[in-house]
């Protein structure tokens, strides 16, 4: 699986959107870019994945690039809940293949 | 929403005990991980299961380490020994078909003293 660059730690204020990049600049066709969380230790939460459109569910927004060299995973309204490890992860497409984590960018919402 | 369900959500066991961590996957789920963070570090692949085989499994899942589904419902993870370095979250993740996301569980926190 591409390796992916996340910055390790990062502010946002809360009710503000919090945009967290990743870059996956080997990513290959057949790998998509999934996004998880992890809030104090908990199990990973899924959030979102693409290949290569963009894509919009009731938690998120993940932008990715037209060369698909990075990504943006967008929180659209942070909630002080909303603290945790976010990961970004690049899946090969095969059924049951596995998800590789990397060290992840921690986010705090402050008030 | 259906979720992973882990239990004991915490086990305390000495050094060269057998323990078994247990997990009920989400219920139409095929494909089945096991997943284990110490304190402070990454979270690491252990092994992954798929049609009562395991498909793949890491450098960390040595004999010491084997995994069953024993019927239906449960998925678990045995040490064989225990060692105080296996001190740590074991998370269990199930997947439907395909490609699809994996869903975790909350973990077992396994300490060994």
């Amino acid at each position: 699986d591409a390796k992916t660059t996340q910055p390790p730690s990062m502010d946002c204020a809360e009710g503000r959107a919090a945009n967290l990049p990743c870059n996956h600049s080997t990513i290959s066709g057949n790998e998509y870019v999934y996004w998880y969380r992890q809030i104090h230790s908990q199990g990973p939460q899924y959030i979102i994945h693409g290949l290569k459109n963009n894509e919009t569910n009731e938690m998120a927004s993940l932008i990715i690039t037209e060369d698909r060299k990075s990504s943006t995973l967008i929180l659209p309204h942070a909630t002080l809940r909303d603290t945790a490890v976010y990961y970004c992860i690049v899946r090969v497409k095969a059924a049951g293949n596995k998800l590789t984590f990397g060290g992840g960018t921690r986010v705090l919402v402050k008030p | 929403e259906p979720e992973v369900t882990q239990t004991p959500s915490h086990q305390v066991t000495q050094m060269g005990q057998e323990v078994i961590l247990r997990c009920v996957p989400i219920s139409n789920h095929l494909y089945f991980y096991w997943y284990r963070q110490i304190l402070g570090q990454k979270v690491e692949f252990l092994v992954s299961f798929y049609n009562n085989e395991i498909s793949e499994k890491s450098e960390i899942f040595d004999d010491q380490f084997s995994v069953e589904r024993p019927d239906g419902s449960n998925f678990t993870l045995k040490i064989r020994s225990t060692k105080l370095e296996d001190s740590a979250m074991y998370f269990c993740a199930s997947a439907s078909v395909g490609n699809s996301p994996l869903h975790f569980g909350n973990g077992t926190r396994l300490t060994v003293t």
